[in-house]
């Protein structure tokens, strides 16, 4: 059983400040995908890591693949309000794109105004 | 990305019915689907993955014929929850693999709560 370990669980900061989300595991990913839930929502997908040492950028969220593909980070600055959510780290690992996601179990995100 | 849709939304029945729950892909042919589920302030789950054309895939713990699932066409899945119980109750979410990359794009959930 291919295991997430995602950090932290719950989350409440001030408004404008930074925030760093962490998920690893002891195995290799062949793809990880972050995702953002709102209550009673779907996921919604924000970012796909490929490459070891990826790093994307969506507005004010930055997203790192680890070198070895083992970990990954999300990086959030001058949070605002709107960030408030459930954020799910997702792996896939190697064997083929058609197994379905391992994920974490989540950040709880509160950012106060 | 895949435009994913559920439905019901929400559904309520009564123990020991049965409830169906639809996903579909609304512009791309999906021959692989996912499904979840979820509990409240808990992560996702997967159950099973659906194959267009062939038996689904069940996760370890998920009983096979208390969850029916047919993946019958391109853009359609289904679940069926039988003979379910208050225990069942949960939010079910779909999933389509977006064979493009490596990303799943996922439905809006279905609630269901059992009486």
């Amino acid at each position: 059983t291919q295991l997430l370990e995602q950090s932290p669980q719950f989350l409440s900061i001030q408004e404008g400040e930074n925030l760093t989300v962490y998920c690893n595991s002891s195995s290799v990913f062949s793809s990880l995908q972050w995702y953002r839930q709102e209550p009673g929502e779907g996921p919604v997908l924000l970012v796909t890591v490929v490459t070891g040492g990826e790093v994307k950028k969506l507005k004010r969220l930055t997203f790192q693949f680890g070198d070895a593909r083992k970990d990954s980070s999300l990086h959030i600055t001058a949070a605002q309000p709107g960030d408030t959510g459930l954020y799910l780290c997702a792996g896939a690992f190697p064997g083929g794109g058609a197994d379905g996601l391992t994920f974490g179990k989540g950040t709880h995100l509160i950012i106060q105004p | 990305g895949a435009v994913v849709s559920q439905h019901p939304s929400r559904v309520i029945c009564k123990s020991g019915t049965s409830v169906k729950i639809e996903c579909r892909s609304l512009d791309f042919q999906a021959t692989t689907m996912f499904w979840y589920r979820q509990f409240p302030k808990k992560s996702l789950m997967l159950m099973a993955t659906s194959n267009e054309g062939s038996k689904a895939t069940y996760e370890q713990g998920v009983e096979k014929d208390k969850f029916l699932i047919n993946h019958a066409s391109l853009t359609l899945s289904t679940l069926t929850v039988t003979s379910a119980h208050p225990e069942d109750s949960s939010f079910y979410i779909c999933s389509v693999l977006y064979s493009y990359g490596y990303e799943q794009y996922f439905g809006p959930g279905t609630r269901l709560t059992v009486t």
